[in-house]
């Protein structure tokens, strides 16, 4: 299996603070990497899919880079909103893998 | 509106069987992929398997095979996860995700249900 591993598992930030969110794989996966968020109590939502692409209807302010083995989830201007935790997953191939989660929490 | 409704929260000793359920309505439910997600107390995502409705081919997680059976009845547009024997270890949200595909067959998951909560417990 292809192993995504996420950093920092947790962080502390302000409103209005850039914040940036890695994921890197075991092997090189392209482009075939997502980002979700996952509210308390909630199924998560996609964000970006192959890598840097924004998913219908998700604020401009999200942002996703990278191809092989490292990738960035970054989040512009941080609202109140968006406090919850980040997942990236591997589509390259099965078992398609998630990250364990960087939880993005108010400072 | 398009949607993937779970059926409810289900309690259960070790040993039971289990079978949960996720509708579809809103699409063509044949044309897409359903995946089963699990997450544990306090804990990340797990991909656990996933079904081609329109055929039922499935691929299961070495993690989860053996383990479980995903299956999907098109008759009633509904995916299924079924346990033959729980254990506590199986206490978790169990969620299922269409995936979608775009260009260059990049696959993501775009629509949701709302989770299924299994206890298993004595």
């Amino acid at each position: 299996d292809i192993q995504m591993t996420q950093s920092p598992s947790s962080l502390s930030a302000s409103v209005g603070d850039r914040v940036t969110i890695t994921c890197r794989a075991s092997q090189s996966i392209s482009t075939y990497l997502n980002w979700y968020q996952q509210k308390a109590g909630k199924a998560p939502k996609v964000l970006i899919y192959g890598s840097s692409s924004l998913q219908s209807g998700v604020p401009s302010r999200f942002s996703g880079s990278g191809s092989g083995t490292d990738f960035t989830l970054t989040i512009g201007s941080l609202q109140p909103e968006d406090f919850a935790t980040y997942y990236c997953q591997q589509s390259y191939s099965s078992p398609q893998v998630f990250g364990g989660g960087t939880k993005v929490e108010i400072k | 509106e398009v949607q993937l409704v779970q059926s409810g929260a289900e309690v259960k000793k070790p040993g039971e069987s289990l079978k949960i359920s996720c509708k579809a309505s809103g699409y063509s439910f044949t044309k897409y992929w359903i995946a089963w997600v699990r997450q544990m107390p306090g804990k990340g995502l797990e991909w656990m398997g996933i079904i081609y409705a329109g055929d039922s081919e499935t691929t299961y997680s070495p993690s989860f095979q053996g383990q479980v059976t995903i299956s999907a009845d098109t008759s009633i547009t509904t995916a299924y996860l079924q346990w033959n024997s729980l254990k506590a270890s199986d206490t978790a949200m169990y969620y299922c995700a269409r995936q979608v595909t775009g260009n260059y067959a990049q696959n993501w998951f775009d629509l949701w249900g709302q989770g299924t909560l299994v206890t298993v417990s004595s």
